[in-house]
């Protein structure tokens, strides 16, 4: 178990530029979330996938945001136009369905985004 | 009002004293129940979860939920520096999404 890992842990960019985020979650997990963490606030649910099938969608993922899982395994998480609003940390965690009675969900160490 | 309330804190304790956390959540459909500890700059550590009321300890940390009030708590006993973080409470109802409160700042002093 090597944990969920994401990449790049830092990015800076401009603004009107697109940047993309990869998740790998933990290798057994069918679920895989996307979580945004602005200073001072815990994480908000932007979306979460069940194997390949995205299954839920906040109204914080906007047009300008789209989230993929081809395959079941690694996710991307990518964000067209940034805008300065858009700076924060970007966290992804994952979860195993099936395991009677567990609902958690673990960690990576998120992408730090800042839009100049 | 918010869905998860946490006071932020920061709570500042000498160490070896117990920390008391608290959140208090207003969906009564929540019936997993989380605790998170976020050192700066990193991702959220799971370090508790609950199902339903009732308490659960594990090592020096114990969870208590009760739902008839809609109040959970997390008590650190022999604090430590290095429990020096902030903590997350996170309820959820099913598989989906955790709903996570603003967080509560710790400060063990040496």
């Amino acid at each position: 178990d090597t944990g969920v890992s994401q990449d790049p842990r830092h990015k800076i960019t401009k603004r009107g530029q697109n940047v993309t985020f990869r998740c790998d979650p933990i290798s057994e997990h069918n679920r895989l979330y996307w979580y945004r963490q602005t200073l001072g606030q815990g994480p908000e649910f932007l979306t979460y996938f069940q194997n390949e099938a995205q299954l839920e969608k906040s109204r914080l993922l906007s047009d300008r945001f789209s989230a993929e899982r081809p395959k079941g395994s690694f996710s991307t998480l990518e964000i067209q136009r940034t805008e300065q609003g858009d700076s924060a940390m970007y966290l992804c965690a994952s979860g195993r369905q099936g395991a009677i009675g567990r609902r958690e969900q673990f960690f990576g160490p998120g992408t730090r985004l800042t839009v100049l | 009002q918010k869905e998860v309330e946490q006071d932020p804190g920061p709570l500042s304790v000498p160490e070896g004293a117990i920390v008391s956390l608290n959140c208090t959540y207003s969906n009564s459909a929540f019936q997993y129940f989380m605790w998170y500890r976020q050192y700066s700059r990193k991702g959220p550590e799971l370090l508790m979860y609950t199902y339903s009321s009732g308490n659960k300890e594990d090592g020096r940390f114990t969870a208590q939920v009760d739902k008839s009030s809609k109040y959970i708590s997390l008590f650190i006993r022999d604090s430590q520096p290095s429990d020096s973080a902030t903590y997350l409470c996170a309820p959820s109802w099913s598989w989906g999404k955790l709903q996570f409160g603003a967080g509560t700042q710790v400060v063990v002093t040496p």
